[in-house]
C-alpha cells in the first residue's frame, strides 16, 4: 500500500515568488493534515480537511498560505507570495479515525522549503 | 494554552541499555498522546498512540506510559540497538480539539554499537 506522498521533497525560491505543495494521502483517508516545523522550533499544525472540507484552518500562518483538496483527494498548500520566515518543512499526514482504536497519523517524508 | 516539554534534547546511549525518554504537557485535559519517531531526512512514524483513559501501551520493545494526573508521559526503549538512533517526538491531543496537535521539540537518540 502507497504511504503518504508529498512532492517536491526540495523547493528553493526567492522571496516573493510563489510555491505549491502537493501531498497525495493513503487512499481512501478522510483526514489529512498540514504540519509545519519551522527549525529549531516545534511542529506547528496549520490546517485539517476532513474530505475536501476545510475542518480546521485556525494554524494558518496568514493570508499568504491557501490549501485545497480537490474532490477529498490530493491537497495543495500554496505560498504567495512567499517570505524568509516561511521556510522549513511541511509535513502532510493522514487517517480513518477507528472506534476504540483511535486515529493513528500516517505522515509523509515532507517537502523542505527555503525561501532565500 | 498546552505546552510539551521533553526531555532530555539528546542522549547517547551504548546498544543494549534501556532507556527512557519523557514527555510532560501543561493542560491534563488531553484525548491522546502519542509517540512519533523520524528518521533523517524521512517522514514521521507513529510508534504508539494512548488514549487518555489507557496507562499504557506495548509494542515490541517500546512501551509508552501516560499519566495524565500529573502531566506526564515516558517512552521505555528496551534493549536498544543502532537501529533505534533516530529523534523521538511526543505529541498531544487536547480534549477540545483532539485532530490538532500539540508537540514538544524531540528526544535525539544515538545508540552506539
Amino acid at each position: 500500500e502507497a504511504g503518504v506522498t508529498q512532492f517536491p521533497s526540495h523547493s528553493v525560491i526567492e522571496k516573493g515568488q510563489t510555491v505549491t505543495l502537493r501531498c497525495d494521502p493513503i487512499s481512501g483517508h478522510d483526514n489529512l493534515y498540514w504540519y509545519r516545523r519551522v527549525m529549531g522550533k516545534e511542529i506547528k499544525f496549520l490546517l485539517h480537511f476532513v474530505k475536501e472540507s476545510k475542518q480546521d484552518e485556525s494554524g494558518m500562518p496568514n493570508n499568504r498560505f491557501l490549501a485545497e483538496r480537490t474532490g477529498g483527494t490530493y491537497s495543495t498548500l500554496k505560498v504567495q507570495p512567499a517570505e524568509l520566515e516561511d521556510s522549513g518543512v511541511y509535513f502532510c499526514a493522514s487517517s480513518q479515525a477507528l472506534p476504540r482504536v483511535g486515529e493513528k497519523l500516517f505522515f509523509g517524508s515532507g517537502t523542505q522549503l527555503s525561501v532565500l | 494554552k498546552q505546552e510539551v516539554t521533553q526531555i532530555p534534547a539528546a542522549l547517547s546511549v551504548p546498544e543494549g541499555e534501556n532507556l527512557v525518554l519523557n514527555c510532560s504537557f501543561t493542560d491534563s485535559a488531553i484525548y491522546n498522546l502519542q509517540w512519533f519517531r523520524q528518521d533523517p531526512g524521512k517522514g514521521l512514524t507513529s510508534l504508539l498512540l494512548i488514549q487518555s483513559s489507557q496507562r499504557e501501551q506495548t509494542s515490541g520493545r517500546l512501551n509508552a506510559s501516560l499519566d495524565k494526573s500529573s502531566g506526564r508521559s515516558t517512552l521505555y526503549i528496551a534493549a536498544s540497538q543502532p537501529g533505534d538512533s533516530a529523534t523521538y517526538l511526543c505529541a498531544v491531543g487536547n480534549a477540545g480539539n483532539n485532530r490538532k496537535l500539540i508537540w514538544g521539540l524531540g528526544t535525539s537518540l544515538a545508540v552506539n554499537p
